[in-house]
């Protein structure tokens, strides 16, 4: 089945930029959905299809996805950006339709 | 507004079956599907499988092929995932989300915590 790998963990100071990355094979031929999930808390679509941001979501968050890497941007990072955050493609050709990968906390120092 | 609003927590024994409902409103439950989730504790998010809110068509994860069945009515706009012959590694957070055709889940219930114990 397709796999997408992500850091466990990644720290950035408030005001610095954060880059959150999602390795898989070949996934710029994907569309790739990233999510922010705070304890507690339901998960929340921050990004969609690479790069689009749903209505709500500050234009802090980006995206980006080509050959092998997507990546997560989050610009003048703010404390309560500090969550859990995956990515996420449809792949039909595996047993799992829907693939995340295993999620990245983002510690704001 | 979107809304999915999903059942209280449920304390099963293992061996036994649970079924979760997630009622969605502020939309055409029709047009969209709804996928599953789950999260146990401190883990990451595990897809469960998917249902077509238009004509019930399913696709589940392998894993879980034989013990979930996942259904809809769509008179009151709600879906249902049964999961049977739990275990103690069931003991999970499951999610509802909804998705229109192979596209984001733009949004999700709010939980429902599944604990298995004897």
């Amino acid at each position: 089945s397709y796999v997408l790998t992500q850091p466990p963990s990644v720290s950035v100071a408030p005001g610095q930029t954060a880059r959150i990355t999602c390795g898989g094979n070949n996934i710029g031929s994907k569309s790739v959905h990233w999510y922010q999930q705070k304890p507690g808390q339901a998960p929340v679509l921050v990004v969609y299809d690479d790069r689009d941001r749903p209505s709500g979501i500050p234009e802090r968050f980006s995206g980006s996805n080509s050959g092998n890497t997507a990546t997560l941007t989050i610009s003048r990072v703010e404390a309560g950006d500090e969550a859990d955050y995956y990515c996420q493609v449809w792949d039909s050709s595996s047993d799992h339709l829907v693939v995340f990968g295993g999620g990245t906390k983002l510690t704001v120092l | 507004q979107v809304q999915l609003v999903q059942s209280g927590g449920e304390v099963k024994k293992p061996g036994a079956s649970v079924k979760v409902s997630c009622k969605a409103s502020g939309y055409t439950f029709t047009s969209y599907g709804v996928t599953w989730v789950r999260q146990a504790p401190g883990q990451g998010l595990e897809w469960m499988g998917w249902i077509s809110g238009y004509n019930g068509n399913t696709n589940y994860a392998q894993k879980l092929q034989g013990r979930v069945t996942m259904t809809t009515d769509t008179s009151t706009s709600t879906a249902y995932m049964e999961l049977r012959s739990l275990r103690s590694d069931d003991t999970a957070v499951y999610y509802c989300a909804r998705n229109y055709l192979l596209r984001e889940l733009d949004y999700w219930g709010q939980g429902t915590l599944v604990t298995v114990s004897s």
